[in-house]
């Protein structure tokens, strides 16, 4: 397994304003993913974010309104842009050590949006 | 198209009751993997088991036990004497693989309150 930190943990922000997430592991991985879990509903997979290529998006989510970096093996960011009430989510990020492997989420971010 | 079925919205038990989450799954690989995760109120995902589509033996882990039918499509889990402690929402997920990568789909999910 890996341990997977994200910040901040929580947050609430103003509308038209933009939130970056981190997410750090403590070793190094091949794969990372970034989910929006909103209020009482499942996960939602937002972007793959393999290292050393573009984030593949999902569709439905678009790289202007979540820009994400991938610049080495143990680190991502997801930003969430321009962020109305309609943004606020859980945010989480996982990673996979292989194909096909378990995904291990990181504690995620709780972000609340006014 | 991959789907994961939890039809159970909401459960409540009294401590010490066994209580069986459903999970039905479809698929058009025949090589997949199947998955629970915990999410206690803290918020953070624990992941409890994965199964390949080649292995359909059961499992038991302490109170946790998982029973996976290929002819059903299900992977229903079960806990045993269930505690407070228990009380969180479980997903169950489906990971098929292509020559894109790894395609994980979870369920809506079961939330699962255990009354003492």
């Amino acid at each position: 397994s890996a341990v997977i930190s994200q910040k901040p943990s929580r947050d609430i922000c103003q509308r038209g304003t933009s939130l970056t997430i981190q997410c750090q592991v403590d070793s190094q991985v091949t794969m990372m993913f970034w989910y929006r879990q909103q209020p009482g509903q499942s996960l939602t997979l937002i972007a793959t974010a393999n290292q050393g290529s573009e984030a593949t998006y999902e569709s439905g989510f678009v790289i202007d309104k979540f820009p994400i970096s991938r610049p080495n093996l143990t680190f991502s960011t997801l930003t969430v842009s321009n962020m109305s009430p309609e943004d606020s989510s859980i945010y989480l990020c996982s990673v996979g050590l292989a194909a096909p492997d378990t995904q291990y989420f990181g504690p995620g971010t709780r972000l609340t949006v006014l | 198209a991959q789907k994961v079925t939890q039809a159970q919205t909401e459960i409540s038990v009294v401590e010490k009751e066994d209580v069986t989450l459903d999970c039905v799954y479809e698929t058009r690989d025949t090589t997949y993997y199947l998955f629970w995760y915990k999410q206690p109120p803290s918020g953070e995902l624990v992941f409890l088991i994965r199964r390949n589509s080649f292995d359909e033996q059961n499992e038991i882990s302490g109170r946790y036990s998982w029973n996976f039918q290929k002819s059903t499509s299900s992977f229903n889990f079960t806990i045993t004497a269930s505690q407070v402690v228990d009380s969180a929402v479980y997903f169950c997920a489906l990971s098929e693989v292509d020559n894109y990568g790894q395609n994980f789909v979870f369920g809506p999910g079961t939330r699962l309150s255990v009354l003492p």
